[in-house]
């Protein structure tokens, strides 16, 4: 079955930096795209990164662009956020999340499919 | 960015009941609209992609419809363990997700 493990939450005093990792198995890494999700507590989901299977391409929400950086290690089957001038509101749990993109008669779609159990960031002094 | 707004924010029903949870985009998505199913303290599983179409080992009470922006995600015969919030999110652009329907049983 499918797998990925987050690791590396923790609590950082603001303007900190914090380093996620994603360790997926049991499908190859190589071949998906990408994406750290997040949720507030007590609030809502909230997309943050996408990294294409090439890591040629990244994306990122605006209230993280030039904050945070996504970045994969194919070799090692590997996925990691870099979190730096972390803020209070950057608090929550964040999740690793396969997309996964399947061609139909009528377009290109795509979903989340397989999701790590998430790790905790809480950002205060 | 499109907005995504669930309704209702949160609903209780009984074992046996059919239940409906509307999605509605701030502009036409097509059918780029995702299900998800998250219990307390566990990460979001997928129900429905592509609007209507059921992931593997989703039970057939779970079933997707709409297009444009329009969407609704259907529970017939409710059991207790659908117990949980419900997210909407789509995938027309960067992904953007509801604010979640929380679920009574």
């Amino acid at each position: 079955e499918e797998r990925l493990v987050e690791s590396g939450g923790d609590l950082v005093q603001p303007g900190g930096s914090l380093r996620l990792s994603c360790a997926a198995s049991e499908f190859t890494f190589s071949s998906f795209e990408m994406n750290w999700v997040r949720q507030a507590p007590g609030k809502g989901l909230e997309w943050v990164s996408y990294i294409s299977n090439d890591a040629k391409t990244k994306y990122y929400a605006d209230s993280v662009k030039g904050r945070f950086t996504i970045s994969r290690d194919n070799g090692k089957n590997s996925l990691s956020l870099q979190m730096n001038s972390l803020r209070a509101e950057d608090t929550g749990v964040y999740y690793c999340a396969r997309e996964f993109a399947r061609r139909f008669s009528y377009g290109r779609r795509a979903w989340f499919d397989t999701w790590g159990q998430g790790t905790l960031v809480t950002v205060s002094s | 960015d499109i907005q995504m707004t669930q309704s209702p924010s949160s609903l209780s029903a009984f074992v046996g009941d059919r239940v409906t949870i509307t999605c509605r985009a701030s502009q036409s998505i097509n059918n780029y609209l995702n299900w998800y199913q998250q219990k307390p303290g566990k990460a979001p599983k997928l129900l429905i992609y592509a609007a209507s179409s059921l992931q593997s080992g989703v039970p057939s009470r779970f079933s997707g419809s709409g297009s444009g922006t329009d969407f609704t995600l259907t529970i017939t015969s409710l059991q207790p363990e659908d117990s949980a919030t419900y997210h909407c999110q789509q995938s027309y652009t960067t992904p953007t997700f509801g604010q979640g329907t929380r679920l009574e049983i």
